[in-house]
């Protein structure tokens, strides 16, 4: 039972145009939410979070927005560079869900392409 | 600062082999999270190591193990080696507080034939 879900598994856009890439989430505990950014022959890295008590938050080129009514959260890239051209992967984290600290619970990513 | 450390980068193996990956994490980080990627499945959590003692587990069968060491440092093993543990292994380091960013390493690229 996937409790992290990214629906689509690619993205094309633009340079300069809008990436929006979408997560949506199934369970009520998660209160942290992450993206991390992944090129090929290398871990991810993290790029923005957002905890459950904000709706938003910004950081440069980034923005995450965090519907919790919808469990949806999105991640905004304005405006998109080749450079940018990686897997998204969204993750959520509960305070107290699996342990003591909670550990990440991952959707399958969705492969972003910004063509020149 | 040196970010998360693993070694070896890739790893061929046999069926019913077994396989220790290490994991060096950020200095001054506690704690140390396993995780594995693989095509079908995404990243998926195997275990969480806090100051030496397992914290947090995943639903992967008892033929995964790790251990962290008192430098914080952690290795992973897996024994008895199947096809379907090729794979992707990713370890990330983190305070160890309790909401905090978790930082990873390029991960130990393992194929069993």
């Amino acid at each position: 039972d996937q409790q992290v879900k990214q629906n689509s598994p690619s993205l094309s856009v633009q340079e300069g145009r809008i990436s929006i890439l979408n997560c949506d989430y199934t369970n009520s505990m998660f209160d942290y939410f992450l993206w991390y950014k992944k090129y090929p022959a290398e871990g991810p890295t993290f790029l923005i979070s957002i905890s459950s008590i904000k709706d938003k938050n910004e950081d440069g080129r980034f923005t995450v927005f965090l519907n919790k009514s919808a469990k949806h959260l999105s991640l905004h890239i304005v405006p998109s560079q080749p450079g940018d051209s990686a897997v998204y992967f969204c993750a959520a984290k509960g305070l107290n869900y699996g342990g003591s600290q909670g550990n990440l619970i991952f959707g399958k990513g969705t492969k972003l392409s910004v063509k020149p | 600062k040196a970010g998360v450390t693993q070694t070896p980068r890739y790893l061929i193996k046999t069926r019913g082999q077994q396989v220790t990956l290490s994991c060096s994490p950020i200095s001054g980080h506690r704690s140390v999270s396993w995780y594995q990627q693989t095509p079908g499945q995404g990243l998926q959590f195997l275990f969480e190591y806090f100051s030496e003692t397992q914290r947090n587990k995943g639903n992967f069968p008892g033929r995964f193990s790790g251990r962290q060491f008192s430098n914080s440092r952690s290795e992973m093993n897996v024994s008895t080696l199947e096809l379907g543990d090729s794979a992707l292994y990713l370890c990330a380091s983190s305070p160890g507080l309790t909401v905090d960013i978790q930082y990873f390493g390029a991960g130990t690229r393992l194929s069993v034939l």
